[in-house]
This record gives C-alpha cells, structure tokens and sequence, in this order.
C-alpha cells in the first residue's frame, strides 16, 4: 500500500519566517499534489508537479518533487497569517492494477501576526 | 467557490440509521469523487465515479454505497451509523476519469454526526 508521510506535522511560527513541509513515500509516484484546507472548508489544489526533479513556484510557494517521484517538499518564504492552515500532499495510487488517491497524513502550520 | 455544492451542510443522527448525502459536480465535470475526512484518520478517498460509472474503489465500507445519476450528481448513503462514521464527507469533481495530473475541485463538506 502507498503512503505518504508528512512532517512536520504541527508548525507553528512568526509571520516573516521561512518553512519547509516534507512529504515522503517509499513508493513512485506518477505525480503528487499539494493543496490547503482552512477549517470548514474542502481543500484547495495549489500546485501538481509530474517529472522528477521538478520545480514550481506559487509566488512565495516553492514545490519540489524529489527526483526519484518519492518525495516532495513545500518551502515557503517570508510566512504570512494568510498561509495559516492545513496542508497536505496526495496523489494516485495504482496497487495491483487497483487505481485509489491518496492524502498524505498533513502539516498543519499557524503562522502569527 | 470550487462550484461544488454539498446537501446537507449538517447532519445529526442516531446509531443504526441511514442518511443520504447529496452532491452536485460543477457544469461540466464528469467525475465525481467521495471522501471521508476524521481527526484520525485524515482524509481517506471513498469511491469514484466517472460519467455514471464507478471508475475507482478506496476505503469504503460495505454499509456504505454511492452512486452517480444521468445529471451527474452523485448521493452517498451510509447504512447501520456507528459512533465512528462521524467525520467531515467531501465530494470532488473533475473533468476527467481521474488522470493523475486531473484537478479535483472541492465542496464545502458534510458534517455527519453519529449520537
């Protein structure tokens, strides 16, 4: 079975400090997403990186996808209150011919004013 | 607004009973997806359909069922409510049949509670 594992899993920090959110399998991944959810609400897609060794940016968002599609990370530079919030990594999961997506366990980050 | 729309918002029942949550994929989109999302659990994908059929089977129990009609809304029901079913349900739609680069776009959730 595939999973993703994401540390750390509580970060709490002030506004203008910088984060890095892991998140790591021990299987291949096709491609990995990363989205946010503020409470109350569904999550919402940031980002998808495909090839290993990728890189994206999302104004002060930096994804990275590990070169062997294990593993990716989400940096984020000069936090804001804004980015307060739940964030988690997913992608598709094929298991004996069995097609799932799977989340990944969560980084939930507080950022204070 | 992801365009999804979930009924109800809120939802409080006893154990053993069974209740219908209800989706609307935004115009368009074929694939509707359910998950279930629990303090211990995180968010676990349920089911998948694609245009009416299921197209991928995740962690769902057998007291659970869903299906997708020819509007391409989607129901899922939940028989014989223990305790544990309590947990935020969030429906997903996208265009396609779940290719991995697919973007799934969120409601706003269900909020069942098993008393």
């Amino acid at each position: 079975t595939q999973l993703l594992e994401q540390s750390p899993q509580f970060l709490s920090i002030q506004e203008g400090e910088n984060l890095t959110v892991y998140c790591n399998s021990s299987s291949v991944f096709s491609s990995l997403q990363w989205y946010r959810q503020e409470p109350g609400e569904g999550p919402v897609l940031l980002v998808t990186v495909v090839t290993g060794g990728e890189v994206k940016k999302l104004k002060r968002l930096t994804f990275q996808f590990g070169d062997a599609r294990k593993d990716s990370s989400l940096h984020i530079t000069a936090a804001q209150p804004g980015d307060t919030g739940l964030y988690l990594c997913a992608g598709p999961s094929t298991t004996s011919g069995t097609y799932k997506y799977i989340f990944g366990t969560g980084t939930r980050l507080k950022v204070l004013a | 607004d992801s365009g999804v729309t979930q009924t109800p918002k809120h939802l409080i029942t006893a154990t053993g009973q069974r209740v219908t949550l209800r989706c609307s994929p935004r115009s368009g989109d074929l694939s509707v997806y359910w998950y279930q999302q629990s303090l211990d659990q995180g968010l676990q994908f349920l089911i998948q359909y694609y245009n009416g059929e299921e197209r991928a089977k995740g962690n769902i129990l057998e007291r659970f069922s869903a299906q997708q009609f020819p509007d391409l809304h989607s129901e899922l029901n939940l028989s014989s409510l223990e305790l544990g079913d309590s947990a935020l349900y969030f429906c997903a739609s996208s265009v396609m049949a779940g290719l991995s680069t697919d973007t799934q776009y969120f409601g706003p959730g269900t909020r069942l509670t098993v008393l």
